[in-house]
């Protein structure tokens, strides 16, 4: 019940184009849902976050969707760059900032 | 502002040998730290969690006693892998939350990593 289910495993998207990567979760007690961008040899930094009251939420090209209801939100990267190239992870995490349940992370390849 | 850093960014050490990482928040306090592992081409998995002043939570299946981490300062945590052998080899990182919470909601701000390589 504590995990998040992240897809895909790698994605390989053309410059200008839209990433899209999607995750699932089942503990309804998760009330924080962030995302992160890894390069390679470095440690995560957040790229977004949404809290459940709300469908979505954007800044800049990176747009979170989220649907309470069927428990999945997603990460959108709009116009990508080849500097997007990274790993993806999602998060999740409930009241209090505890522990983070990560997905199990998308290598994205943005392609000239 | 949220800085977090990690000494050594790496480390080379024989079998049999302790290490020590540092974890410290540069710019602001906080009242936990996490440490993570993390192999190759995988996410990373939580080792535990240490709040100041206090003992560390490790996560089930940690060894306590092989992982030790201490949380002396609201600004310092340190990871001691003792006895270090091939299989603990792997990149740590720490991540440290805002006590103040004027920052992101509870967000947890991560360190560069470090990576271990036992001999």
């Amino acid at each position: 019940q504590q995990q998040v289910k992240q897809s895909p495993q790698s994605l390989i998207v053309q410059k200008g184009g839209i990433s899209i990567i999607n995750c699932a979760y089942e503990n309804t007690a998760f009330d924080y849902f962030p995302w992160y961008q890894q390069f390679p040899g470095k440690g995560p930094a957040l790229l977004i976050a949404i809290r459940p009251d709300v469908s979505e939420k954007k800044e800049g090209r990176f747009t979170i969707s989220f649907n309470k209801s069927a428990k999945q939100f997603s990460l959108h990267i709009m116009d990508s760059q080849p500097g997007d190239s990274a790993t993806y992870f999602c998060a999740a995490t409930t009241g209090g900032g505890n522990k983070l349940t990560f997905g199990t992370g998308t290598q994205l390849k943005v392609e000239l | 502002g949220a800085v977090v850093s990690q000494h050594p960014s790496w480390v080379i050490c024989k079998s049999g040998t302790s290490v020590k990482i540092e974890c410290r928040s540069l710019d602001f306090q906080a009242t936990t730290m996490f440490w993570y592992r993390q192999f190759p081409k995988q996410s990373l998995m939580l080792m535990a969690t240490s709040n100041e002043g206090s003992k560390a939570t490790y996560e089930q299946g940690v060894e306590k006693d092989k992982f030790l981490i201490n949380h002396a300062s609201l600004t310092l945590s340190t990871l001691t892998v003792t006895s270090a052998h091939p299989e603990d080899s792997s990149f740590y990182i720490c991540s440290a939350r805002d006590r103040s919470g004027r920052l992101y909601y509870n967000e947890q701000f991560f360190g560069p990593g470090t990576r271990l390589t036992v001999l």
